[in-house]
């Protein structure tokens, strides 16, 4: 198993360019999230889907969207990147069942913005 | 909203040497949970705390929870050069298991 992968690993933009960031699970998890992680800062949630067909805002979801593709794979879109997009985002994912909280992370994608 | 503090922010110690990182919550948790992140790396899963006042060990490392839940440890006795990063609690976010607030991490640097 793969556990949690994210495409592209790195990635340089021009201030106003949009791109998509992808990420799949192999593990069969309902929740998935994706995270940026800026120096200092921890790791802060973007936005999240509790399952197939849902997502909902995390704590810092302006200038991002994303789409619950299917169970497998949640992808998130900047439309007009900015300089303070400029960051290390990754992808996570969760299982269900008693006490299995815990979070898988991918390798993370790092995302440069000039 | 809630929030999650850890100290110190970073510690760098001798080889050999203990370790200890705080994390203290706004609220009272249901559960916490307690991340490694290598440079360079991503953050993995080290164990979940449910219990007022548990303790649990793994290996060299002790992770404590409060009795009253809203405040956690972890210990790591005898550092070694391959204990180095970024060590980082979390607790669920809002009352909902779905989300978790981080703390901000504490950098651990191991001086060989």
């Amino acid at each position: 198993n793969a556990g949690v992968t994210q495409t592209p690993k790195f990635q340089v933009l021009k201030t106003g360019q949009s791109m998509t960031l992808q990420c799949a699970q192999d593990m069969n998890h309902n929740s998935m999230y994706w995270y940026r992680q800026d120096p200092g800062m921890g790791l802060r949630l973007i936005y999240y889907s509790a399952s197939e067909g849902t997502t909902d805002k995390g704590e810092v979801p302006n200038g991002y969207n994303v789409s619950r593709l299917n169970k497998r794979e949640f992808s998130l879109r900047l439309e007009s990147a900015a300089p303070s997009q400029t960051s290390v985002y990754f992808c996570a994912s969760r299982g269900t069942g008693t006490g299995a909280y815990e979070q898988y992370f991918g390798p993370g994608t790092r995302l440069t913005v000039t | 909203g809630q929030q999650v503090m850890q100290i110190p922010q970073y510690q760098h110690v001798q080889e050999g040497e203990d370790f200890t990182t705080y994390c203290n919550s706004s609220t009272t948790l249901s559960n916490i949970q307690w991340y490694k992140q290598r440079p360079g790396g991503h953050p993995v899963f080290l164990i979940q705390l449910v219990k007022s006042g548990e303790v649990k060990k793994q290996k060299r490392l002790t992770f404590q929870f409060g009795e009253a839940k809203k405040n956690s440890s972890l210990h790591i006795t005898a550092t070694q050069t391959t204990d180095v990063g970024t060590y980082f609690c979390a607790g669920p976010s809002g009352g909902s298991n779905y989300k978790l607030t981080f703390g901000k991490g504490t950098l651990l640097t191991v001086n060989p």
